[in-house]
């Protein structure tokens, strides 16, 4: 089974700092794992994946994460934050490359402050 | 290109009753996911449907059901609601394997 632990439930940093957000997973296979964004009142929006390949990926919007499996983490970075990135931000985890079936962390909410 | 599309946007059911969703998946797109989002859970999966066939199930009760049709719309039918079943429901679609998930905005249910 997989499962997926986001450390933090909340991150508040300012305007044009940069930001971490942190992603553990737990499985006895390979997996594929993702960041999506979940905007107020919307659905969820892919930021990036990984499949396999590079470790670094980058993503939409000015995002990156890093897979490291030695850790487990797949850790989602940016340099410099802007208001608009005001989230709820998923990391996710699957077994299958057809991203069914996605376990999904419990969110960490990044709240941006001018 | 029209996005993933969930209606209705909000419903509002009682205990005992019965509802269905609907949601139609972008031009082209086979494959339609469905999640619950709720507050205390997160986001959970339901199941997914592939070419009108469930390809994969996550562990809901049988209350919870779904169907595609052959033009790949799906829709989901939650039986005998209880309290507990209030929540955001979320349809994704992909064109297949290997491809990027869409999600639509989701039908709000709340149980009364």
């Amino acid at each position: 089974a997989q499962s997926v632990t986001q450390l933090d439930s909340q991150v508040p940093v300012f305007e044009e700092a940069p930001v971490e957000l942190r992603c553990n997973y737990s499985s006895s296979v390979s997996v594929y794992l993702f960041w999506y964004v979940q905007y107020p009142n919307q659905g969820l929006q892919l930021l990036l994946k990984y499949l396999s390949g590079s470790t670094l990926v980058k993503g939409i919007n000015g995002f990156e994460a890093e897979f490291n499996k030695s850790q487990t983490s797949f850790h989602l970075r940016k340099p410099s934050v802007h208001i608009s990135d005001t989230a709820e931000y998923f990391c996710a985890v699957s077994k299958y490359s057809s991203a069914s079936k996605i376990i999904f962390g419990s969110g960490t909410r990044l709240s941006i402050r001018p | 290109k029209a996005g993933v599309t969930q209606t209705p946007r909000y419903l509002i059911k009682t205990r005992g009753q019965q509802v269905t969703l609907s949601c139609s998946p972008i031009s082209g797109h086979r494959s339609v996911s469905w999640y619950q989002q709720t507050p205390g859970q997160g986001l959970q999966f339901l199941f997914e449907y592939f070419s009108e066939t469930q390809r994969n199930k996550g562990n809901f009760p049988g209350r919870f059901s779904g169907r595609q049709f052959s033009n790949s719309r799906s829709e989901m039918n939650v039986s005998t609601l209880e309290l507990g079943d209030s929540a955001l429901y979320l349809c994704a679609s992909s064109k297949g394997n290997n491809e990027k998930l869409f999600f639509g905005s989701g039908t709000q249910l709340s149980v009364l």
